[in-house]
């Protein structure tokens, strides 16, 4: 079945650090990768997202990696500030007709100043 | 941004007692979506619709279910709360990309 793997579940790192957070995706049908970032008491929100026709795409701090053969993908964050701390999930979607987004477990980052 | 509306924002009931979730777009997207966030677990699919006469089971529906009234318009309903529906309830839409969530309800089944 349609299934994203997350890892770690918490990450903390000192301000100014990278922090990476990684995803695998079961369903080799799936063509759109999308982060989210949801800070505490708020909606998720996007964050970036790659595409399957796409290895890498950056913007600013931001960066994501995709491997479609290995069902991989990577998130990231270069220069942590402490307003990165949140959760973040990344997902994959799948198109069967409309789309379909599984969800990963999420990644609390907390960034310490 | 109110373009994704969910009602109530939080809800107390008891065990037994059925309940409805409001989802409502402005953004003119025919695919909507009802999500469960527990703690660790992430956000994990209930029903999906892709138009207003097309409805699909997620990852975790048992327990629930959902009304496409209108394009616009996605409710969510327990039949028959129980305390381990206590979570965190979001609602969102889709077109070609980015998903948008509405604000979520809280809801807690004692």
């Amino acid at each position: 079945g349609e299934n994203v793997e997350q890892h770690p579940s918490t990450l903390s790192v000192q301000e100014g650090d990278s922090a990476v957070i990684k995803c695998t995706y079961s369903d080799s049908a799936s063509n759109y990768f999308p982060w989210y970032k949801q800070e505490l008491g708020k909606r998720p929100q996007l964050i970036i997202d790659i595409r399957s026709n796409v290895g890498e795409k950056k913007d600013q701090r931001i960066a994501v990696t995709l491997n479609k053969t290995a069902k991989h993908f990577s998130l990231h964050i270069t220069e942590t500030q402490p307003e990165d701390s949140a959760v973040y999930f990344c997902a994959a979607r799948i198109d069967t007709g409309g789309f379909k987004t599984i969800f990963g477990a999420g990644t609390r980052l907390f960034v310490k100043a | 941004d109110a373009d994704v509306t969910q009602t109530p924002r939080n809800r107390i009931t008891k065990t037994g007692k059925r309940i409805m979730l409001e989802c409502s777009q402005t953004k003119g997207h025919d695919r909507m979506y009802w999500y469960r966030q527990d703690p660790g677990l992430g956000l994990r699919l209930i029903y999906y619709s892709f138009d207003v006469k097309d409805i699909n089971k997620g990852e975790i529906s048992d327990g629930y279910s959902v009304s496409r009234q209108a394009q616009a318009k996605f409710s969510l309903s327990l039949e028959s709360a129980i305390p381990n529906q206590t979570a965190l309830y979001f609602c969102a839409t889709s077109e070609a990309g980015e998903a948008f969530f509405g604000q979520g309800t809280r809801l807690t089944v004692v």
